[in-house]
């Protein structure tokens, strides 16, 4: 099964909102399938930041939301600060019992 | 508080076996599937295997089917994966994760596998 399809790069500036796509198909994205969001700084392990397409694992930051229309969910940040330049992946349930994930997105703070 | 502790990692032969152990605490380990992902330099995160909270149900992806086999120990919270018939290609930090189609919202630390002769 492909990847999903995430931007490589997407940057903003401190206090600014930045939104990350993340594009499937009918068989996992589009199928009602739960979709996470993780965030991997430089040399740590991936820690989730959304679940189940917006839901928040506790202690993190509601400036973190998710969203899903159609093939496609998304990440947005708010507020954004130094802290939150690191990769961001998503992934997503599909139909055939399987779990895929994006390619990743580096995202740079100005 | 989840935690999700791995271990077990390190070098092995092309052709060798490893098991790797996830120790969990914080939440009812037995109500949750399990997972494994792993991750490469050269393939990003790629998911490996997921097992239900009863252990009736597993589920691999191609590239490990027939060589790993995903297990769990509701008694002692420890989840594992025998890895057998290792290639380069199993190369890669191996997490521990909960959840698998819904609540997939913690992940371990990570052990290091590698293959190499």
């Amino acid at each position: 099964q492909s990847a999903l399809t995430q931007p490589a790069s997407v940057s903003g500036s401190p206090g600014q909102s930045i939104t990350i796509s993340c594009t499937g198909t009918s068989t996992d994205i589009g199928s009602n399938s739960y979709v996470s969001w993780l965030q991997q700084h430089p040399g740590k392990a991936p820690k989730v930041i959304i679940y189940d397409d917006r839901s928040r694992p506790s202690g993190v930051s509601n400036r973190f939301s998710g969203s899903k229309s159609g093939n496609t969910a998304s990440l947005t940040i708010s507020g954004l600060q130094a802290d939150d330049e690191a990769d961001y992946y998503c992934s997503s349930y599909t139909r055939r019992n399987t779990r895929i994930f994006g390619g990743g997105t580096k995202v740079t703070v100005l | 508080e989840v935690q999700l502790l791995e271990s077990g990692g390190g070098l092995a032969q092309p052709g060798g076996s490893l098991r790797l152990s996830c120790a969990v605490s914080g939440f009812t380990f037995s109500s949750y599937i399990m997972t494994w992902v792993r991750q490469s330099p050269g393939k990003g995160l790629e998911w490996v295997s997921s097992i239900t909270g009863g252990s009736s149900t597993s589920y691999y992806a191609d590239s490990v089917k027939g060589r790993f086999t995903i297990s769990r120990d509701n008694s002692e919270n420890t989840l594992s994966l025998q890895m057998n018939s290792l290639r380069a290609e199993d190369t890669g930090i191996y997490y521990c994760a909960r959840g698998f189609s819904n609540l997939f919202d913690s992940w371990g630390q990570g052990t290091l596998v590698t293959v190499s002769s």
